[in-house]
């Protein structure tokens, strides 16, 4: 069955370190998704991308689709506390299933 | 506030008992999924209904887990015969029509079994 491996599950920076977590899928995904969870709460969507080698950016937060529409990531610059949190992919391949990745976790240090 | 709302939020129980949760979605999603997340995971995917029809169904959800949507609006999970292993939280989502589009997700019901 389909998988999303995320990379790495945990990671601790100093607040104004940028932060890159990776994501990858088994199988080539029509689209991928990007959550974050803060500690306590639920997962809360962040973007879509859908083509391949698509770039999207959202204030500090850059996020990119890999041309062969397997791999993603997201990279923050000069973190803040504020982006503590596990950071989900989700990825759709086929049908309306939505597989999530492991997560990774950001520890901010200030 | 019309975000997805889970009901309860905290259930103990123990093994061997049933248990039962509700979903209310965003009133206009047409779709409706339900999720488990354990400690440092992933949530996985259980099922996902359009409508009231239940469309997907994750190969992972054994016999005691079933799910309902009668009307297309609210939804319940039920699992019979609880487990130890079922020990979770237990996240409902909903998204809207047309293409692939944002899930929306509740705060979760989490299921403790002693």
């Amino acid at each position: 069955g389909q998988q999303v491996m995320q990379i790495p599950q945990y990671q601790h920076v100093q607040e104004g370190e940028d932060f890159t977590t990776y994501c990858n899928s088994s199988t080539t995904l029509s689209n991928i998704q990007w959550y974050k969870q803060r500690p306590g709460g639920h997962p809360v969507f962040l973007i879509q991308l859908v083509k391949s080698g698509e770039v999207k950016k959202q204030k500090r937060l850059t996020f990119q689709f890999g041309e062969a529409k397997k791999n993603s990531s997201l990279h923050i610059t000069a973190t803040q506390t504020t982006d503590v949190g596990t950071y989900f992919c989700a990825g759709l391949a086929t049908g309306n299933q939505f597989y999530f990745g492991t997560g990774t976790s950001l520890t901010v240090i200030p | 506030d019309t975000g997805v709302s889970q009901d309860p939020r905290h259930k103990i129980t123990k093994r061997g008992q049933n248990v039962t949760f509700r979903c209310d979605p965003i009133s206009e999603h047409n779709r409706l999924y339900w999720y488990r997340q354990t400690l440092g995971q992933g949530p996985e995917f259980l099922t996902y209904f359009q409508n009231e029809a239940q469309l997907e169904k994750s190969r992972l959800l054994s016999d005691r887990f079933s799910a309902e949507r009668p009307k297309g609006s609210f939804s319940t999970l039920e699992i019979q015969r609880t487990e130890q292993g079922d020990s979770a939280m237990y996240l409902c989502a909903s998204s809207g029509t047309g293409g692939p589009s944002p899930l929306h997700f509740g705060n979760g019901t989490r299921l403790t079994v002693t």
